[in-house]
């Protein structure tokens, strides 16, 4: 069955350096992998879409890599900042309906 | 616009009572999607819609839910009767080309306790 893994130990790091997430799928070839920020209380909010024919992609302090041959996607935030800590889902998809996300990682930024 | 707005936020029941969950898509959207999310098994697809037509139901755990999309602009979920493992947080989300193919805007969420 199709199965995502995300780190399920928060990742604390220090304000100003660069969180890397990881996700790892297995069992699906997704078309396209896309990255959600949920907060707590909260719904989750998109972040970036990557499709398996691009390597990366960058929105502002925010990029992200997809290998298709590893079958994982890399998020980073650089320049981190205390208003970057919350819960990081990715979600890879075969098509442009269905998602499946992962669990999730909480990064928590501390000053 | 308001986004994707769900009722109630809160809704605490005893066991065997029908919960409704009610949904209102961003104007425009065509597609909505039910999620539920809990800290064992994390966010999951209960449903979705296309057009007002449920496409997936293959995430509905089983009989006692239901859902429908009367219309572009309203949808429910239903649990009957309700039982304590359903306690979780339901999601609505909705997406549309006009926001862009693939992301989804999700609502705030209804925080369903069954007791």
């Amino acid at each position: 069955s199709q199965k995502i893994e995300q780190n399920s130990e928060a990742l604390n790091i220090q304000e100003g350096k660069t969180a890397t997430l990881t996700c790892n799928y297995t069992n699906y070839s997704p078309a396209y992998l896309q990255w959600y920020r949920q907060d707590p209380g909260r719904g989750p909010v998109f972040l970036l879409l990557i499709r398996e024919n691009e390597k990366e992609k960058r929105k502002e302090r925010l990029k992200v890599t997809f290998d298709t041959t590893l079958k994982q996607s890399l998020f980073h935030i650089t320049a981190s900042q205390p208003a970057d800590s919350a819960t990081y889902l990715c979600a890879p998809s075969a098509g442009t309906d269905k998602l499946i996300f992962g669990t999730g990682t909480r990064l928590q930024v501390f000053p | 616009d308001a986004g994707v707005i769900q009722s109630p936020r809160h809704e605490v029941t005893e066991m065997g009572q029908e919960v409704t969950l009610r949904c209102k898509p961003i104007s425009g959207h065509n597609s909505l999607f039910w999620y539920r999310q809990t800290m064992m098994r994390g966010l999951e697809l209960l449903i979705y819609f296309n057009n007002n037509v449920p496409i997936d139901d293959s995430g509905m755990p089983e009989d006692r839910f239901s859902a429908k999309m009367p219309n572009a602009s309203f949808s429910t979920l239903k649990i009957q009767p309700s039982e304590p493992r359903d306690s979780a947080v339901y999601f609505c989300a909705s997406r549309g080309l006009a926001g862009g193919l693939y992301e989804q805007y999700f609502g705030p969420g209804t925080r369903l306790t069954v007791t």
